[in-house]
Formats: C-alpha cells, structure tokens, sequence
C-alpha cells in the first residue's frame, strides 16, 4: 500500500508555464517535505510543512500543508528549465517514525 | 559542514555475489536511514537507525540484506546473495535526533546485477 500518492506521475511543460504538483493521502502527518532529485544524484530537501494550513514560499515555488495535514501541493510559478527533476514528497507521522516517499513527479521544463 | 558521504559511487556484480556499501553520516546526526530507489520510484526505506540501535527495519529482505551500525557513525549494508531485482540505486541518509525528520542524502550507490 502506497502511503503517500503523487501526482501527476510525469509532466512535461513549456518554459514560463504554470504547474501545480500534489500528494496526496488517507493519513495524517506530524511533518511532510518536498526533496528535488537530480539523475545521479540524492534527493535534496526543499522545505518541510508542519502546520495544517501552512503556506511557505522559496522563490517561484510555493508549497502548501493540507488544514488536515493529510495532503500537500507544490506550485511553480514561470517554470525554468532548471526546475526538471523529480519531485518527491516525503512524511513522517510522528517524531521519529521513518520517513516514508512517494513516488514522485517527474517534470520536464522545455526551452 | 560536510554532507552525507557513500561509497563506492558504482557497482556491477553478478547475481549471487555478495556486495557491501558504506555511508557516513552528517557528523552528529543520530538517525541514519538506508533506502532503495529502483529506477522510476520514490525511495523505499529499509532500515532506520538511532545512534547504533534498529528502529525499523520492517521493509528489510531479512534473508538477503543486513546492515549494521556498530558505533553509532558509520553503517554498512550488506547484500548476499544479490538477486537481479536488486538493482537499484541505495541511498543513505541522516537527520538529527529530535530535529523531526529532515533528511539529508548522500549522492547514493547504483548497483547493478547481471
């Protein structure tokens, strides 16, 4: 059973485009993150959400806690081909439970 | 401040042989995650250490896969013997304890078993 739902699975937009990315679950969550990941490489934390309701903004990205903590989206604004990666959420659902991913949305900015 | 580092960064064995990978963690970090990636999915965990103690290793191929902690650093995996489906990219992290679960990647071993 996956815990946490990703979608879409792939997405292949123009440079300047608008996208929104969601995860989604039937559990709730003390915390869930968003990683980028490269080809060859780890996966990099972008941010983590605690607060149902919670809203945090990095530059062109915004992310966005469900008020019930049990979904999450991440929105891109003016997408830039360096954006394309994938997009991972992860959640725990208390303090140091394991972490557990979805399986992420794989994007493609093309120029 | 140096990140999580892995070794080998390759590795191309036949099915049957055995393989160990090695991480050290982020220094201080308490909590030390192995994971598997097969091509096209999100990280699956295997184990989670706190300090040199097991918190879960519920996902792990007990039969196939050990891993270990011994002081509370560095930590090995273990594969013996490797089946073709193990092939996969083997991620280590590690998080502060009581920081919650931010996690920090090393760039990963790709294993590959023909």
């Amino acid at each position: 059973t996956q815990l946490l739902e990703q979608s879409p699975q792939f997405l292949s937009i123009q440079e300047g485009e608008n996208l929104t990315v969601y995860c989604n679950s039937s559990s709730v969550f003390s915390s869930l993150q968003w990683y980028r990941q490269e080809p060859g490489e780890g996966p990099v934390l972008l941010v983590t959400v605690v607060t149902g309701g919670e809203v945090k903004k990095l530059k062109r990205l915004t992310f966005q806690f469900g008020d019930a903590r049990k979904d999450s989206s991440l929105h891109i604004t003016a997408a830039q081909t360096g954006d394309t990666g994938l997009y991972l959420c992860a959640g725990a659902q208390a303090g140091n439970t394991p972490l557990v991913f979805g399986k992420g949305t794989r994007l493609s900015v093309i120029a | 401040e140096a990140g999580v580092a892995q070794s080998p960064r390759y590795k191309i064995i036949e099915k049957r042989q055995s393989v160990a990978f090695w991480c050290n963690p982020i220094s201080g970090h308490a909590t030390l995650y192995w994971y598997q990636q097969i091509l096209g999915q999100g990280p699956k965990l295997l184990i989670q250490f706190q300090n040199n103690g097991v918190v879960d290793d519920s996902q792990l191929p007990k039969d196939r896969f050990s891993a270990e902690r011994l002081k509370g650093v560095d930590s090995t995996l273990k594969i013996q013997p490797a089946k073709l489906e193990d092939s996969a990219v083997y991620l280590c992290a590690s998080s502060e304890a009581g920081r919650g679960t931010e996690a920090f990647f090393g760039q990963g071993t790709r294993l590959t078993v023909v």
